[in-house]
Parts: C-alpha cells; sequence; structure tokens
C-alpha cells in the first residue's frame, strides 16, 4: 500500500475486554514497530519484528500484551482484559530495513477503556 | 538499555527567532540519531537523521549537532515559521537495537 494502514482508528471498550490492533506496513518493508503514545506523551516503545520474528519484546507492558506477525506482512497487537491505563493511541511504524532507516508511522488507534 | 533525555519539554519563540532542542542518551553504542516531527493530531514524521560518522547534517533551515564524546545532541531550527509549531522527537539507537524516543519538545512559534 501506499503506507502504513492501521485499524482500528477508535476503538473504545470497557474494562476488562480484549482488543486486537491491526497494522499493515508498507508492502516489502521487512521492519515491523508498535509503539504506545499517551495523551501529551512520547513514543514508549512496545515490540519490534523483523519479518515474522520479534527479537525485542521488552517493551511490552504486561503479559496482557502480545503481538503476532504473519507473513512478514500484516500484524496484530492484542491487549487482555483491558485496563484503564491501557488507554492510548497505539502506534505501528514500518521500516524497509532494521532500525538504522526511517520509520513510516501509521494514523494510530485510538483506544479508549471505559 | 537505551535512555534518551530531551530538554526543553516545551519552548516558545517568536516567529523567524531560532529554536534549539537538545537531547542526551546513555548508550555509547548508538550509532543513529533521527528527529520527528509531529503535529497535532498527526503522525509522527523524520525530518533529519544524523549517524555517527559526522558531527553535523544540515538540510535548509534545519541542522543537527551530534557531539558522541558528551553522548548527546541537537536540532537547530533557524528562521522558524509558524508552521515548524509542533511536538519535536529526538531518538537514538544501533544497527542492531530498537530506536528509543526522547519524551517530546512541544514548540510554539508565535507570529
Amino acid at each position: 500500500g501506499a503506507g502504513v494502514s492501521q485499524s482500528p482508528s477508535n476503538k473504545v471498550t470497557e474494562k476488562g475486554k480484549d482488543v486486537e490492533l491491526r497494522c499493515d506496513p508498507i508492502s516489502g518493508h521487512t521492519a515491523l514497530y508498535w509503539y504506545r503514545q499517551s495523551l501529551g506523551q512520547g513514543l514508549e516503545f512496545l515490540i519490534y519484528f523483523q519479518g515474522n520474528s520479534a527479537p525485542d519484546k521488552s517493551g511490552l507492558p504486561s503479559d496482557r500484551f502480545s503481538a503476532e506477525r504473519t507473513g512478514g506482512s500484516v500484524s496484530t497487537l492484542t491487549i487482555q482484559r483491558t485496563q484503564q491505563e491501557d488507554s492510548a493511541v497505539y502506534l505501528c511504524a514500518s521500516s524497509l530495513l532494521s532500525w538504522t532507516g526511517e520509520l513510516f508511522f501509521g494514523e494510530g488507534s485510538r483506544l479508549t477503556v471505559l | 538499555g537505551e535512555n534518551v533525555e530531551q530538554h526543553p519539554s516545551t519552548l516558545s519563540v517568536q516567529e523567524g527567532d531560532s529554536a534549539v532542542i537538545k537531547c542526551t542518551y546513555s548508550d555509547s553504542a548508538s550509532n543513529y540519531f533521527p528527529w520527528y516531527k509531529q503535529e497535532l493530531g498527526k503522525r509522527p514524521q523524520l525530518i533529519i537523521d544524523i549517524r555517527s560518522n559526522v558531527g553535523e547534517k544540515k538540510d535548509q533551515r534545519i541542522a543537527v549537532t551530534l557531539n558522541k564524546t558528551a553522548k548527546h545532541f541537537s536540532l537547530h531550527i533557524t528562521e522558524t515559521q509558524p508552521e515548524d509549531s509542533a511536538v519535536y522527537f529526538c531518538a537514538a539507537g544501533t544497527s542492531y537495537d530498537k530506536v528509543i524516543f526522547g519524551p517530546g519538545t512541544s514548540l510554539s512559534v508565535i507570529p
């Protein structure tokens, strides 16, 4: 595609429910990243994929968070038993090469946990 | 792991003046230092980056400097314009590890 596509753009859920956020990176980009941005805050690293493997999961806040990437393309970030503190914008980015290359960000998925 | 600090957190300048944002990093192995601009409600976009084999890089009104010995790097914007108003993020990373972002600087250019 022309850019990184994320869905849903907005998600409102009740505390305790599970949510799935999807990221479709730029075609041909082998590296894919998830970041979290709370209101007015910086970009918190969550997880990084090179192809289908995730060499670095160190940023995942808890075991309620998981992510997978299939076919070296689409990635899904799953948050189980959502909590109010999970409310944030979840940004996905892809890069043609590994870390030392430009990150192309999606528009983000805004998650609100009531 | 890498830790990136950024100052100031907010910055207001008059149109036409210069703006300087400073960042420090902790991992001496970091060799890639990008800067991203995020306008209100939009996605972050790369504006300039520098690698450790150079000390300075310039692109029109934007310049970055890097001091590897002191582990700090800076963004300089000259002749600021209202459209420069945004949040700016510095970041640091290596060729084998993730890029870590600083907390951001909210720049306001007053017409």
